[in-house]
C-alpha cells in the first residue's frame, strides 16, 4: 500500500513563529500536493510539486513556501505563523498515468496558532 | 478554472436508508472524477473514481456514473450503514493533473 506520512498529527504554534510541515512518501511518487482543508471551504490547493525542486503556486500560497530537495519529502513552510492559518493541513502524492491521476493522503496536521 | 459543486450538509440519515450527493463540475477538456470519503481523525481516501464519459465507478456499495451531458457526478448508495458516517469529497481532475476539490458533505448515520 502507498504510504503518505505527515510528521506531526497536532501542532500548536506561536504567532510570528517559523514552522514546518513535513510530508514523506514512499511510492516514488512524482506528484505532492499541500492542501489546507477548513469547513465549508473543502481541500484548497497551497502548492504543489512535480519532481524535485520543482514546484509550483495552488489557489492560496499567500504566507507559504514550500521545499523538496529530496523525491520522497515535500515540506511546508509558514514563515510567520498567523492566526487565520489554523488549519487542518493534508500532504498528498500521486502518479500519472496515462493522463489520469489517482492521489494518496496523509493523515493531516491539525495545526493551531495562538 | 475547473470547479466543483457539491451538496452541502450536514446530512442525517437512518440506516438502511438511500444516500445521494450530487456532485457537478465545470472543466475544460474531459477531467477524471474522484469520490474521496474522509472518515473522523483520518485523511483522505479514495472511493471511486471514473476517467471517462458514461464509466460508473463503484465501491463499498457506492455508486457514481460520469454524466458528460449534464457534467455531474451524483454519489449514491442504497442502503447506508452507521459505518458509512464520513465527510465526502468530489473531486476533478483535468490537463494539468491537480486536483480541484468540493465543499464536502458531512454524512452522519444513525442506527
Amino acid at each position: 500500500d502507498v504510504k503518505v506520512t505527515q510528521s506531526s498529527r497536532y501542532l500548536v504554534k506561536r504567532t510570528g513563529e517559523k514552522v514546518f510541515l513535513e510530508c514523506v512518501q514512499d511510492m516514488d511518487h512524482e506528484n505532492m500536493f499541500w492542501y489546507r482543508q477548513d469547513p465549508g471551504l473543502g481541500l484548497r490547493l497551497i502548492y504543489f510539486s512535480y519532481d524535485v525542486k520543482m514546484k509550483e503556486k495552488g489557489d492560496i500560497p499567500e504566507g507559504y513556501s514550500v521545499s523538496r530537495e529530496k523525491k520522497e519529502r515535500f515540506s511546508l513552510i509558514l514563515e510567520s505563523a498567523s492566526t487565520n492559518q489554523t488549519s487542518m493541513y493534508l500532504c498528498a502524492s500521486s502518479i500519472i498515468g496515462g493522463g489520469k491521476v489517482e492521489a494518496f493522503f496523509g493523515q493531516g496536521t491539525r495545526l493551531t496558532v495562538v | 478554472g475547473n470547479s466543483v459543486t457539491q451538496m452541502e450538509g450536514p446530512v442525517t440519515l437512518s440506516e438502511e436508508a438511500f444516500l445521494t450527493i450530487n456532485c457537478t463540475y465545470t472543466a475544460t477538456g474531459y477531467p477524471s472524477l474522484f469520490w474521496y470519503v474522509q472518515y473522523p481523525g483520518e485523511g483522505l481516501q479514495l472511493l471511486l473514481k471514473a476517467t471517462k464519459a458514461d464509466d460508473k465507478g463503484s465501491n463499498k456499495g457506492f455508486e457514481a456514473t460520469y454524466r458528460k451531458e449534464t457534467t455531474s457526478f451524483h454519489l449514491e448508495k442504497g442502503s447506508v450503514q452507521v459505518s458509512d458516517s464520513a465527510v465526502y469529497f468530489c473531486a476533478l481532475s483535468a490537463y494539468d493533473y491537480k486536483l480541484s476539490f468540493g465543499a464536502g458533505t458531512t454524512i452522519t448515520v444513525r442506527a
